[in-house]
């Protein structure tokens, strides 16, 4: 199976500070890739998917790049509601597989 | 807009199975992939299958590592998914969710329920 990995682990940023996050496949997973909002016990939500596409509802300030097996999670400026951990996903192989997410966490 | 709403038992002996029910409301049953992940404390999430159903027909579908222990079932009549994991360990200790996928990608999930917490202790 795909083997998703994030970096980095914890992400440090102060409010309306810009954050990038990674995600790499173990191989190439074409556009394929989603991303995922969690806040503490609430469940995932879809920020992203097709690698660039938003989902319904979610900011501009949120954007997304990559293809292949090197993607990339931005946040332009970060708003309170955006500290919470951020998932990666590929659903180009079976099984679809997820990373082990990123903290973005207040500086 | 759709809603999803897990429930069953919070703990499960070792050994035994567990069983979860993900009602939804709000929107219709058929036509989608209705899938369960799980999340083990401080781990990613895991995809453990689906089941899909329309006009009367439809298939599951499971990981290859949970295959031998686990079924997705549908009842249509009380818009609920039900799934069952048998022979369970403190492994599958995790937050089961359910989730709905995205247009006609079945492992795209964006509609999820609350999840529910299972712990595997005796």
């Amino acid at each position: 199976e795909i083997v998703m990995t994030q970096s980095p682990v914890t992400l440090s940023v102060s409010p309306g500070e810009g954050a990038t996050l990674s995600c790499r496949a173990s191989q190439s997973v074409s556009s394929n890739l989603a991303w995922y909002q969690q806040k503490p016990g609430q469940a995932p939500r879809l920020l992203m998917y097709g690698a660039s596409t938003r989902a319904s509802g979610i900011p501009s300030r949120f954007s997304g790049s990559g293809s292949g097996a090197e993607f990339s999670l931005s946040i332009s400026s970060l708003q309170s509601e955006d500290f919470a951990v951020y998932h990666c996903q590929q659903y180009n192989h079976w099984p679809p597989t997820f990373g082990q997410g990123t903290k973005v966490d207040i500086k | 807009q759709v809603q999803l709403q897990e429930s069953g038992p919070g703990l499960v002996k070792p050994s035994e199975t567990l069983s979860l029910t993900c009602t939804v409301s709000g929107g219709s049953i058929s036509s989608y992939y209705w899938n369960w992940v799980r999340q083990p404390p401080g781990k990613e999430l895991e995809w453990i299958g689906y089941i899909y159903y329309s006009g009367g027909s439809g298939g599951t579908d499971y990981n290859p590592s949970l295959k031998s222990r686990v079924s997705i079932s549908i009842d249509t009549s009380n818009n609920q998914i039900s799934l069952k994991l048998s022979s369970v360990t403190a492994a599958d200790g995790a937050v089961y969710y359910c989730a709905r996928n995205l247009g006609v990608l079945p492992f795209l999930f964006d509609s999820w329920g609350q999840g529910a917490l299972v712990t595997v202790s005796s």
